[in-house]
């Protein structure tokens, strides 16, 4: 079926160093919208992007949508220990009635103090 | 207020009981959701209402059975699980499934984790 490849799984980082995980879909997305889940949580809602090349910013997080729809990524610049959590992309095959989002496996973010 | 609330918290159950699943949103959100997560996996959509009536059901068996009783109501009731059953189950509620935007946006409850002996 159609799926969204997400990259890496696990990332490790020291605190203050960068991170990026990456969304790719065989198929043109609709839109895509990335959430995050702490340990023992659920996933939390950060931003959608819906325009060809869009890119957003919400303080240390840049959220990327290729010009072709197809992919997505999310860089935090120096990472916090706040950051630890599991980053899944979620895109939206389709449009009109589409209800169904299809998550990505995510990437689990370890940040050592 | 952004808020699904979702009960219990946790739940056991036996091979042989009944048990459902409450999610209540107050956010006049007229999409809601049930999803199956297993520990280090995204998670898997199992149902969608939309206007109160089951709009998809991911092939779904039937030990699982959905009903949402009002707009802001949503159960999953549960009969003669499997242990492979066990996982942390998410509801999740939208503003519509239609067109862009805010609509789309999803919003997760904290889940029940249900684990089947």
């Amino acid at each position: 079926g159609q799926q969204v490849m997400q990259i890496p799984q696990y990332q490790h980082v020291q605190e203050g160093e960068d991170f990026t995980t990456y969304c790719n879909s065989s198929t043109t997305l609709s839109n895509i919208q990335w959430y995050k889940q702490r340990p023992g949580g659920h996933p939390v809602f950060l931003i959608q992007l819906v325009k060809s090349g869009e890119v957003k910013k919400q303080k240390r997080l840049t959220f990327q949508f290729g010009e072709a729809k197809k992919n997505s990524s999310l860089h935090i610049t120096a990472t916090q220990t706040t950051d630890v959590g599991t980053y899944f992309c979620a895109g939206r095959l389709g449009g009109g009635s589409n209800y169904k989002l299809t998550f990505g496996k995510g990437t689990l973010l370890t940040v050592n103090p | 207020d952004t808020e699904v609330t979702q009960t219990p918290k946790h739940l056991v159950m036996g091979m042989t009981n009944k048990k459902s699943l409450k999610c209540e949103q107050h956010m006049g959100h007229r999409a809601m959701y049930w999803y199956k997560q297993k520990a280090k996996k995204p998670p898997e959509l199992m149902f969608v209402y939309s206007y109160e009536k089951l709009s998809i059901n991911e092939s779904v068996p039937s030990r699982f059975s959905p009903e949402c009783p009002n707009s802001s109501l949503l159960n999953l009731h549960l009969h003669a699980l499997q242990p492979e059953d066990s996982a942390l189950y998410l509801c999740a509620s939208s503003q519509g499934p239609f067109g862009q935007g805010a609509l789309n946006i999803q919003y997760f409850g904290a889940g029940t984790r249900l684990s089947v002996l």
